[in-house]
């Protein structure tokens, strides 16, 4: 009974970097999210997906791409990591779009530096 | 700017007391659910609330949706430490569509 699995846990990047965050899930969701999590900022939308083979902007999408190739997998890339990407990320999926309750995995905390 | 505003923001009570935190909006919601995070993971779906004035209880906690469906509670009965975490409301916007998050509340229940 999976859910939703992210990997890694934790990752240090130096400012530059470039890194692949990994979410599966395993509930045969139609819709995948990236979340980010500041002190006082609260949940913040960065993409999402209806869908295999689609992806769409959230509320801060600058700086990071996604994509989902496979119904089970969505990806969120940092090209050029900055340290106001210091966060904890979170990736959710739900079996329907607004209003039905979302699944999160566990979180990447990602600092860097 | 749509936004959840939960009070209180913290909260620290002794075990086996009575709390309510508050979820509140200007904006209508179609629906909305109740989170509970704990250190380090995710948070974790606790319910759904869809109809004005519906109240859903899960064992000592109690959630209600404002009958306008802008706002929403949660009452926790005899509170224990197992209850310490950051709750979180968020809602569907029946008008523009968008999932929200609260603001959230830290609770810290005291053995």
């Amino acid at each position: 009974n999976a859910g939703v699995t992210q990997t890694p846990k934790f990752r240090v990047l130096k400012t530059g970097q470039s890194m692949t965050l990994l979410c599966a899930q395993d509930m045969n969701h139609e819709y995948m999210y990236w979340y980010r999590q500041d002190p006082g900022m609260g949940l913040r939308l960065i993409h999402y997906s209806v869908g295999e083979g689609t992806t769409a902007k959230g509320e801060v999408p600058d700086g990071y791409n996604v994509s989902r190739l496979k119904k089970q997998n969505f990806l969120l890339g940092l090209e050029s990591a900055a340290p106001s990407q210091t966060s904890v990320y979170f990736c959710a999926s739900s079996y329907q779009g607004l209003g039905y309750g979302y699944t999160f995995g566990s979180g990447t905390r990602l600092t860097v530096v | 700017t749509q936004l959840l505003e939960q009070s209180p923001q913290f909260l620290s009570i002794q075990e086996g007391e009575n709390l309510t935190v508050y979820c509140n909006s200007s904006s209508v919601f179609s629906s909305l659910q109740w989170y509970r995070q704990e250190p380090g993971e995710g948070p974790v779906l606790l319910v759904t609330v869809v109809t004005g004035g519906e109240v859903k209880k899960l064992k000592r906690l109690t959630f209600q949706f404002g009958d306008a469906r802008k706002d929403s509670s949660l009452h926790i009965t005899a509170a224990q430490p197992g209850d310490t975490g950051l709750y979180l409301c968020a809602g569907a916007n029946a008008g523009t569509y968008k999932y929200i998050f609260g603001t959230g509340t830290r609770l810290k229940v005291l053995a």
